[in-house]
């Protein structure tokens, strides 16, 4: 999972500050995906997207958070006005791509970890 | 939202002991993938598996789509400390732009050396 890039590794904001995560996708991937994770539970799909398009959304809240994955450049996910429960640990992967099979198998980078103050 | 039941939720060992764990969904999957976390890290792939009745396997561990391919299992032999860890199965079935992994919550692993 070394290929995709996350950053920042850890960030700090104050409520009603904004953060920005971004993720560059492993070489050659097309499709990015961001997750949740809270303390102690598991992964929680937010959304997918490929290059310049949002394909599935259905687990982003649907207030203060968007993401973009342009032609250029990496993704990013936007959390405009945190709040304390923002507080989590965003994991972005990455796939190729394409039909059926290895194309469907997804790299995760080593997480961004927000805390809220 | 849908989840997969992965079980056992934790695990604790003796170093060298054989370890299995399974997850299991009401839906049929055409892939099954197994990753595992440690602390602090983001989940690494173990295995992944596109047809059901693969085997397949990655040094000491071995996992398996099921033959109904509403199922996988993952097993690792002769357990070593460095197994310590969160395990995550996942799960999906491509249907056009349906790409969405399906996750089980989790084995947590400890390994007593």
């Amino acid at each position: 999972n070394a290929g995709v890039m996350q950053n920042p590794r850890h960030l700090v904001r104050r409520r009603g500050q904004e953060a920005r995560l971004r993720c560059s996708p492993m070489k050659g991937h097309s499709h990015v995906y961001w997750y949740r994770q809270l303390p102690e539970e598991g992964l929680k799909f937010m959304v997918y997207l490929q290059k310049e398009n949002i394909i599935d959304e259905s687990g982003m809240p649907k207030e203060r958070f968007s993401a973009e994955f342009p032609k250029e450049g990496p993704s990013i996910l936007r959390i405009q006005q945190v709040v304390r429960g923002d507080s989590a640990a965003y994991f972005c992967a990455s796939s190729p791509g394409g039909g059926a099979g290895s194309g469907n198998t997804i790299y995760f980078g080593e997480g961004s970890w927000l805390t809220v103050v | 939202g849908q989840q997969l039941n992965q079980s056992p939720q934790s695990m604790f060992i003796q170093e060298g002991e054989d370890v299995s764990m399974n997850c299991t969904s009401s839906s049929i999957f055409n892939t099954w993938l197994w990753y595992k976390q440690d602390p602090g890290e983001g989940p690494v792939l173990l295995i992944a598996l596109y047809k059901a009745g693969e085997l397949t396997s990655n040094g000491r561990l071995t996992a398996q789509f099921g033959i109904t391919r509403k199922d996988s299992f993952l097993n690792i032999s002769a357990s070593i400390p460095s197994d310590v860890g969160i395990y995550f199965c996942a799960g999906r079935f491509n249907a056009g732009n349906n790409r969405k992994l399906i996750w089980g919550l989790g084995t947590s692993l400890a390994v007593n050396p």
